[in-house]
């Protein structure tokens, strides 16, 4: 299986401070993926990159900055943590081109 | 575009009996889909997928699911549920290239089963 970590496992901050969690693959994989998850709401993408400086939004990206400056790495930034984005983060690799995805075990995130 | 809508967010059922929960699509490309398990305060697990091989998809715990496109459905059925079945399930879909290369989900469904 892909090896692919999320860091920290859980953190709480204070509103107003910027966060920056951590996904790490140990492959090569060119996709990788950040989602939020919330009750009722399941999994949403928040941006996405598809290689080194190349990233995109998904579908809830305001508020969230991503940076990907080597292969193994994708960074996901929250500029300035709001109570909205207490949430269960996960980051996601592609494996087997569109049909196989790794997730992470996820970040636990608690904005208060 | 594509999206996922999973009908109910909660679905009761008795040991024993037939689990049935729906997906449906929407792609605008020929549709790779998914359902995945997660267990209380875990991570996701796969539980099937369709490639566009077989469109009767087996997986793992007695689950299996039918692609079919005249419906746009991708329905998650388990003969017998099992009280280690109570879980949420989410359906997603990917599209097989640049901006659909990407997993969407649905909202996810409860399933409790009673003893």
């Amino acid at each position: 299986d892909a090896g692919i970590t999320q860091s920290p496992r859980h953190k709480v901050t204070e509103t107003g401070t910027p966060v920056t969690l951590r996904c790490h693959q140990t492959e090569n994989h060119r996709y990788m993926y950040w989602y939020r998850q919330d009750p009722g709401h399941g999994l949403r993408l928040i941006h996405y990159s598809y290689g080194v400086k190349d990233t995109d939004k998904g579908e809830v990206s305001d508020g969230y900055s991503v940076s990907r400056s080597k292969t193994e790495d994708f960074l996901l930034t929250l500029e300035s943590a709001t109570s909205s984005q207490t949430s269960v983060y996960f980051c996601a690799i592609q494996t087997e081109g569109p049909y196989g995805y790794t997730f992470g075990s996820g970040t636990r995130l608690t904005v208060v | 575009a594509q999206s996922v809508t999973q009908l109910g967010s909660h679905v009761s059922v008795s040991e024993g009996a037939l689990v049935l929960l729906r997906c449906n699509y929407s792609s605008s490309v020929p549709p790779y889909l998914f359902w995945y398990v997660q267990y209380p305060n875990q991570g996701l697990q796969l539980l099937l997928k369709y490639t566009s091989a077989a469109t009767l998809v087996k997986g793992i715990n007695g689950f299996e699911a039918e692609f079919k496109k005249s419906e746009t459905s991708f329905h998650l059925t388990k003969p017998s549920a099992h009280m280690s079945d109570a879980a949420e399930y989410f359906c997603a879909v990917s599209g097989l290239t640049g901006a659909n290369s990407k997993l969407t989900f649905g909202k996810g469904i409860t399933l409790s089963v009673r003893p």
